[in-house]
């Protein structure tokens, strides 16, 4: 099973400026990775998917990164909106299709 | 509009059984392979089953092989998620949602099983 890791586990960032949330894998999974956003009591929400591409109406200000264990999701200017859960998810090697344990993005 | 909408969880003993069901609309539902995740109160994300667009594969957790199986109906265009010998730790929100083998891109809002005497 591959084991994902993200770090930190909470992020205080101020409003208007840059964060970055990483995700490390236990061996490689090419650019199979996805990003996810989950506010209070919502399901989540795909942001990124084969590691850097934004799905369907999300803004431009996140972006992602990476390949093979090491990756980077970027949200350039932070907006109230983005204060959320973020989760990390490999779909390269499977069953089990896997998830990091969450970065909680909060208001500095 | 794609929707997923969950139904069946509720509140059963340890040692029970419940059957979950996801009805699916405004995609070509036999096309997509689907996926249970859970989240328990407080946690995060779980895969727990997928199952192909024909639903000649499934797939699962090691935490729940045997004990959970996955089917779906394309006439009906709805997923289950028959869950036997519940046990407390089974207790989560279940998402259903569109993907396996990709990233999930739908996800329906879940429904909630409790396992409790």
């Amino acid at each position: 099973e591959i084991v994902m890791t993200q770090s930190p586990a909470t992020l205080s960032v101020s409003p208007g400026e840059r964060a970055t949330l990483s995700c490390r894998a236990s061996q490689s999974i090419s650019n199979n990775l996805a990003w996810y956003q989950q506010k209070p009591g919502q399901a989540p929400r795909l942001l990124i998917f084969g590691a850097s591409t934004r799905a369907t109406g999300i803004p431009a200000r996140f972006s992602g990164s990476g390949s093979g264990t090491e990756f980077t999701l970027t949200i350039s200017s932070l907006q109230s909106e983005d204060f959320a859960l973020y989760y990390c998810q490999q779909y390269r090697s499977w069953p089990p299709i896997t998830f990091g344990q969450g970065t909680r993005l909060e208001i500095k | 509009e794609v929707q997923l909408l969950e139904s069946g969880g509720g509140l059963v003993q340890p040692g029970g059984s419940l059957r979950l069901s996801c009805a699916a609309s405004g995609f070509s539902f036999s096309s997509n392979g689907m996926s249970w995740v859970r989240q328990a109160p407080g946690k995060g994300l779980e895969w727990v089953s997928g199952i192909s667009g024909t639903g000649g594969s499934t797939y699962y957790a090691d935490s729940v092989k045997g004990r959970f199986t996955i089917s779906r109906d394309n006439s009906k265009k709805t997923v289950y998620l028959q869950m036997d010998s519940l046990r407390v730790d089974d207790t989560a929100l279940y998402y259903c949602a569109r993907g396996v083998a990709v990233a999930i891109d739908y996800w329906g809002q879940g429904t909630l099983v409790t396992v409790s005497s």
